[in-house]
């Protein structure tokens, strides 16, 4: 099993909707976890970070972390179709002393209008 | 403002061919890495260094090098270019601790 797994898509939701993007990990990585966003054609940029179990809400975004399932989410309420992008799922990687970021592929979220 | 540079954005070279990625970044970050992205492989770590002369392997370093010798600049190197080496490659600098990698703009690479 890769380190980092998401569910490659795509997803497609409606416009106000709330999209669900999911990502499992091994026991190989730490318990902090990010989601970055990529834009198509362009860098992939840090929208949240999560690092105990539970919720953690940034405005209309909220990271989710279940640590007995080996799970993390990430949900986007009333999505707008300017959150159409791939959403990378990362988890911090101990290798080496200040670490290192390991991705899962990435999954292509469509928000239709 | 701060910025992480890549150059050059676009090249194409052919196959036995030595290339080099510039990256070069204002943040004063020790820690820099050069990722790889290719459909359905995702992002992948190929080289990281956490200081001057300090470099270490990632997922996929075969066929790449790199040298830091300086805070600035992480130059990656395709010793003898295959078109398996053909990607968008990313380099990023910042705290993995806390997530916070800022990504240059990307180097698209075709090995004919």
């Amino acid at each position: 099993q890769k380190e980092v797994e998401q569910n490659s898509g795509p997803l497609s939701v409606p416009e106000g909707a709330i999209a669900s993007l999911n990502c499992t990990y091994s026991d190989r990585v730490s318990q902090s976890f990010f989601w970055y966003r990529q834009y198509s054609g362009k860098s992939p940029e840090l929208i949240m970070s999560i690092y105990s179990n539970g919720d953690k809400e940034d405005g209309r975004f909220t990271a989710q972390l279940n640590k007995a399932s080996q799970y993390v989410s990430l949900l986007i309420r009333d999505s707008q179709p300017s959150d159409s992008a791939t959403y990378l799922c990362a988890a911090l990687n101990y290798g080496g002393s200040q670490g290192n970021l390991i991705f899962g592929k990435g999954t292509k979220l469509s928000v239709k209008p | 403002d701060a910025e992480i540079t890549q150059s050059p954005r676009h090249k194409i070279t052919e196959t036995g061919r030595q290339v080099t990625l510039a990256c070069h970044q204002t943040w004063n970050h020790n820690n820099m890495f050069w990722y790889r992205q290719d459909l359905g492989h995702g992002l992948r770590l190929i080289h990281y260094s956490y200081g001057v002369q300090d470099t270490n392997k990632g997922e996929v370093s075969d066929g790449y090098s790199v040298s830091r010798s300086n805070t600035e600049d992480l130059p990656l190197t395709l010793e003898s270019a295959a078109s398996s080496q053909t990607s968008v490659y990313f380099c990023a600098s910042g705290t993995p601790g806390t997530g916070e990698l800022f990504f240059g703009e990307g180097s698209r690479l075709t090995v004919l």
